[in-house]
């Protein structure tokens, strides 16, 4: 299987700063990358597909980078409703698999 | 708009069997594949298999082959999956998505299935 490991586990930021999270997968995926936002208690929604293609109605400080085996979702400025859990997900191997997730939390 | 309701929350004993709905809405069903993952207490999302709704092809994780059986019914817009020999690992919440290619761009709201004795 592909493992995604996902960097920080933990990231605290001020509203208004920039977050980078990093995503690695243990073998290339290309560019078969998604990233979701998932907030407690709901379902993940998709953010970012094929590395870097926003996802219908996902703000432009939403952006990702990357391809092969290196990632990175980057939020320009932080917004209050920004702060959640993300995940990285490859579909470029079979079986699908996510990232563990990096908490984004307010400092 | 686009909406994916599964049925409720679960509670079964080991050894049983669970079988969850997913009910489409806002768009064609057929032209679209439906995905099953679950997420385990404070853990990752784990995907589980897949349906191809317009001919009713199945895809299974290795990990859950011949114990996860997904179907759909046309009809009616809804995909199920059904998991069977449900051991105390597989509490989880159980999502639903639908996807154009692999990444899943709607997701259902989830579904608990707890499984004590």
């Amino acid at each position: 299987d592909t493992v995604m490991t996902q960097s920080p586990a933990t990231l605290s930021v001020s509203p208004g700063e920039r977050a980078s999270l990093s995503c690695w997968a243990s073998q290339s995926v290309n560019s078969d990358l998604a990233w979701y936002q998932q907030n407690p208690g709901q379902a993940p929604r998709l953010l970012i597909y094929a590395a870097s293609t926003r996802a219908t109605g996902i703000p432009a400080r939403f952006s990702g980078s990357g391809s092969g085996t290196e990632f990175t979702l980057t939020i320009s400025s932080l917004q209050s409703e920004d702060f959640a859990v993300y995940y990285c997900q490859q579909y470029n191997n079979w079986p699908l698999t996510f990232g563990q997730g990096t908490k984004v939390e307010i400092k | 708009q686009v909406q994916l309701v599964q049925s409720g929350a679960e509670v079964k004993k080991p050894g049983a069997s669970v079988k969850i709905s997913c009910k489409a809405s806002g768009y064609t069903f057929s032209h679209y594949a439906v995905h099953w993952m679950r997420q385990a207490p404070g853990q990752r999302l784990e995907w589980m298999g897949w349906i191809n709704v317009g001919n009713a092809n199945t895809k299974y994780s290795q990990k859950f082959q011949g114990r996860v059986t997904i179907t759909r019914d046309t009809s009616a817009s809804t995909a199920y999956m059904e998991v069977s020999s449900l051991r105390s690992e597989d509490t989880a919440v159980y999502y639903c998505a639908r996807t154009v290619w692999y990444w899943f761009d709607y997701w259902g709201q989830g579904t608990l299935v707890t499984v004590s004795s």
